[in-house]
């Protein structure tokens, strides 16, 4: 499985772009790459996932670049309620099943 | 759907006694998985089942512990003798595939604290 490293916390402002990078140097050929959100007092949530390149929903940006050695999930103009921990997950493509959890980057967003 | 839910919501128990938890995954979602949060050692994977059977336990800490999926649609985790390292949050999660870890859908936790 490969190996996360995370800013353990960031702090930010409302209305600001956020940036989170994670590091998965022995990231699988076969790996995607998903990121989960954490509420307190709520289970992980699903918010983006991509295999290289660039990939943006409704919630969240997703930059890999081509060596796949690292990701960066963007927050555009985050609010209070962005306030959680996001977890980065490399793997997935033959894992049987495993959704290891690292220990998370805890955001901070202040008005 | 109502999405994942777990019962109860809090239990509070005196060390010794067993504690059931309890778990109804996504209609249609034929994973299950069990994971356990704390402050010292985040989430953990405990096990996890497919079509009803135990595919891989490796995370269950000791024999007090276990886990039964009698169906698609109910799954325990039962602790017998429960201790107070043993309090947590107890998240169930379910998914239709394992592929890419895309599309687990947590419920909202047990959070257990044992006296």
């Amino acid at each position: 499985l490969a190996k996360t490293t995370q800013p353990i916390s960031m702090d930010s402002y409302e209305g600001q772009e956020v940036n989170i990078t994670c590091s998965h140097n022995n990231i699988a050929t076969n790996d995607y790459i998903t990121w989960y959100q954490q509420f307190p007092s709520q289970g992980p949530r699903f918010i983006i996932q991509g295999y290289k390149t660039k990939v943006t929903n409704e919630v969240a940006s997703l930059f890999i670049p081509a060596d796949r050695k690292s990701s960066t999930l963007s927050l555009p103009r985050v609010s209070l309620s962005d306030t959680a921990v996001y977890y980065c997950l490399p793997g997935g493509g033959n894992q049987g099943g495993k959704l290891i959890f690292g220990q998370g980057t805890e955001l901070s967003v202040k008005p | 759907d109502a999405g994942v839910i777990q019962s109860p919501r809090h239990e509070v128990t005196e060390m010794g006694q067993e504690v059931t938890l309890r778990c109804k995954p996504i209609s249609g979602h034929d994973y299950l998985f069990w994971y356990r949060q704390t402050m010292m050692r985040g989430l953990e994977l405990l096990i996890y089942f497919n079509n009803n059977v135990p595919i891989d336990d490796s995370g269950m800490p000791e024999d007090r512990f276990s886990a039964k999926m009698p169906n698609a649609s109910f799954s325990t985790l039962k602790i017998q003798p429960s201790e107070p390292r043993d309090s947590a949050v107890y998240f169930c999660a379910s998914s239709f595939t394992v592929l890419a870890n895309y599309g687990y859908t947590f419920g909202s936790g047990t959070r257990l604290t044992v006296v």
